[in-house]
Order: structure tokens, then C-alpha cells, then sequence
């Protein structure tokens, strides 16, 4: 069964530091999606990006990029030089690709907070 | 991209009552979802609503707790019933183009229950 766990329960910061996220996923699918979601205060839930299996090249988007290593199973998400609109929940989701109904797994979340 | 709303935003209820949740996209979508979040908790599926027949339910989900309608491609509704204090949650309803698709999520509804 698919798996996704975040260890990092809550990482607290000062303004302009570097933050990484991790996230290490478990699944028998040879094909799968993964994704980061940012849950502000507010509640919603913002999609960030999505990396599909079969592409292992990391992204960069502004402050923001994403490791991905299908070696450690690892998807990890850097924000550097952070700020305090950063402060949220981050959840890393993992979908597979045999599962007919496209559930999404979710890991436990990890609670950035940025001071100033 | 597909807009997204639900209402209510929030709700304070009485246990032993029941709360219809409604979710609207502002054009048609092949799938819909609906998660439930415990406070300081991750996200869990309850059940995929499917358009025009009954949703399907995850684990640990019943239709009578939760009964889902999906009308139309445009609309669905989730049903919190006989509720007590342990359903207080954020309920959040997603969308998706395909099974394989990204899943964009509405902004929630928090749902305190006394």
C-alpha cells in the first residue's frame, strides 16, 4: 500500500533563512504522481507542483524547488530565503497510477513557521 | 483554471443535527472529491461523487454518516449527518480533470460541532 511521511512535524525559522521539507514516499506502482500542497491559516488548500514518476528533473520556481529521487524515494521542497507569508502546513501527496479512482495520499504535514 | 466554491465557509452546529455542504465549480469536471480534515490532522478521503450514480466510499466511510449527491458535472453536495462533537473537521471538497490528473481543491468548509 502507497505511503507518504513527512518526520518533520514543525520546523520554525527566522526570515531569509534556506528550509527544506521532506518527504519520503513508499509505493509498489512503477508509475505515480507526486505533489506539494501549502495550507495557510485560511484553510485552503494551494497546489504547488507535480512530478510525475518518469521525471526526475527538479524544478525550480522562484524561491521555491523541489528535489525529487526515486533512488531514496525522497521528494523534498526548499524554499530559500524565506518569508513570513511561507508560514503554513505543507502536505506532500502521493498518487498511483494503477489505482483507478485517483486517490491521493497525504503525509502527515509539516508546519513551517517563519519569524521576522 | 476551474473555479471552486463551497458553502458554508463555517459552521457551528448542535450535535445530533446534520449539515448539507455544498460544492460548486464554475465549469464541468470529471471527477470530485470529498476529504475530511481532524483538527492538526492530515487530509483522508471520504469518497469520490460520482455524477449521477451513488459515490464510492473510502474505508472507515458510510453512506448513511455521509451521504453525497452529484447531480450534475458542476455541483455536489456532502451531507455531515447526526453529528457529534468528533466530526468538528475542515471538510474539503478537490477536483480532478482525469484519474491521473492534478486534484485543485475548494477552500474549505470548518465545521464545529457542541
Amino acid at each position: 500500500a502507497q505511503k507518504v511521511t513527512q518526520a518533520q512535524t514543525e520546523i520554525s525559522v527566522v526570515e531569509k533563512e534556506d528550509v527544506t521539507l521532506d518527504c519520503v514516499y513508499e509505493t509498489r506502482d512503477t508509475t505515480y504522481y507526486l505533489f506539494w500542497y501549502k495550507q495557510p491559516p485560511s484553510g485552503e488548500l494551494v497546489f504547488l507542483i507535480r512530478r510525475n514518476s518518469f521525471d526526475e528533473q527538479n524544478e525550480i520556481s522562484g524561491r521555491y524547488s523541489w528535489n525529487f529521487q526515486k533512488s531514496t524515494s525522497s521528494f523534498n521542497f526548499t524554499i530559500t530565503a524565506s518569508q513570513v507569508v511561507d508560514s503554513a502546513v505543507y502536505f506532500c501527496a502521493l498518487s498511483e497510477a494503477s489505482y483507478a479512482g485517483n486517490m491521493l495520499t497525504f503525509g502527515g504535514g509539516t508546519r513551517l513557521m517563519v519569524k521576522p | 483554471s476551474a473555479v471552486i466554491s463551497q458553502k458554508p465557509s463555517r459552521d457551528i452546529c448542535q450535535r445530533g443535527t446534520s449539515l448539507t455542504i455544498q460544492c460548486q465549480v464554475d465549469s464541468q469536471v470529471t471527477m470530485m472529491f470529498w476529504y475530511r480534515q481532524q483538527p492538526g490532522q492530515s487530509l483522508t478521503l471520504i469518497a469520490t461523487a460520482n455524477q449521477g450514480s451513488e459515490a464510492t466510499y473510502e474505508s472507515g466511510f458510510v453512506i448513511d454518516k455521509f451521504p453525497i449527491s452529484r447531480p450534475n458535472l458542476t455541483f455536489s453536495t456532502l451531507t455531515v449527518s447526526n453529528m457529534s462533537p468528533e466530526d468538528s473537521s475542515i471538510y474539503l471538497c478537490s477536483i480532478s480533470g482525469g484519474v491521473t490528473d492534478t486534484q485543485y481543491f475548494g477552500p474549505g468548509t470548518r465545521l464545529t460541532v457542541l
